[in-house]
């Protein structure tokens, strides 16, 4: 079965913090794809970023960046220098197979203070 | 280009009344998704459709939920005899993904339909 654990419910940090979202997925496949996405107040959810399993490669964009790691099944997602812009609900997805589902973790939820 | 558009925006309707909301995916995308997402939940998966094939159905919660794609593009999701436990945002979301392939790619969100059974 597959399954996608985002820990952190809610978070706040003060502006120009870093913060780091965890994400924990479980999956028996050894090909599998994971996703991270936005959920601004506005609603609509964004992707941000897809990695899939056989590219471990930390990734940067900006003041984002992700740590894959297979060993601990995790790929958190760090905002360095946080803005109040930051703010929205974070989802961690994961897709096996030929990707016909999408498993999604709760979100957790981000608030950035000025 | 246009993005992923749904409709309504937002629904109110009486226990027991059947609802239709739509989707309209981005142009030449061959995937389409429908989700709910209850207040402060995650996505819960609902049907998925790929091209010409049969849709994925596993994550219908029940019989009173259908969905159609037609002509590979619109989609439309059927709630019948709604219940209060039906509201929620309902996502649409449509992606270049191909069924059988390693090539997964993003999906891309409509705003979602708000809908309340009261």
């Amino acid at each position: 079965a597959q399954k996608v654990t985002q820990a952190q419910t809610e978070i706040s940090v003060v502006e120009k913090e870093d913060v780091t979202l965890d994400c924990v997925y479980e999956t028996r496949d050894t090909t599998y794809y994971l996703f991270w996405y936005k959920q601004p107040p506005s609603g609509e959810l964004v992707f941000l970023i897809r990695r899939n399993s056989f590219d471990e490669q930390n990734e940067i964009s900006g003041r984002y960046s992700w740590n894959f790691q297979k060993s601990t099944s995790s790929f958190n997602f760090t905002i360095t220098a946080s803005q109040v812009v930051d703010s929205a609900v974070y989802f961690c997805a994961l897709s096996v197979g030929g990707g016909n589902q999408f498993y999604f973790g709760t979100g957790t939820s981000l608030t950035v203070i000025p | 280009g246009a993005g992923v558009s749904q409709s309504p925006s937002n629904k109110v309707t009486e226990k027991g009344k059947d609802v239709e909301l739509r989707c309209d995916p981005i142009s030449g995308h061959t995937a389409l998704y429908w989700y709910r997402q209850s207040l402060g939940q995650g996505l819960e998966f609902l049907i998925y459709f790929q091209g010409n094939s049969a849709p994925d159905k596993s994550g219908l919660p029940s019989d009173r939920f259908s969905a159609e794609r037609t002509g590979g593009s619109v989609s439309t999701l059927t709630i019948q005899r709604t219940q209060q436990e039906d509201s929620a945002v309902y996502l649409c979301a449509s992606s270049l993904a191909r069924a059988g392939t390693v090539i997964v790619g993003e999906q891309y969100f409509g705003p979602g339909t708000r809908l309340t059974v009261t």
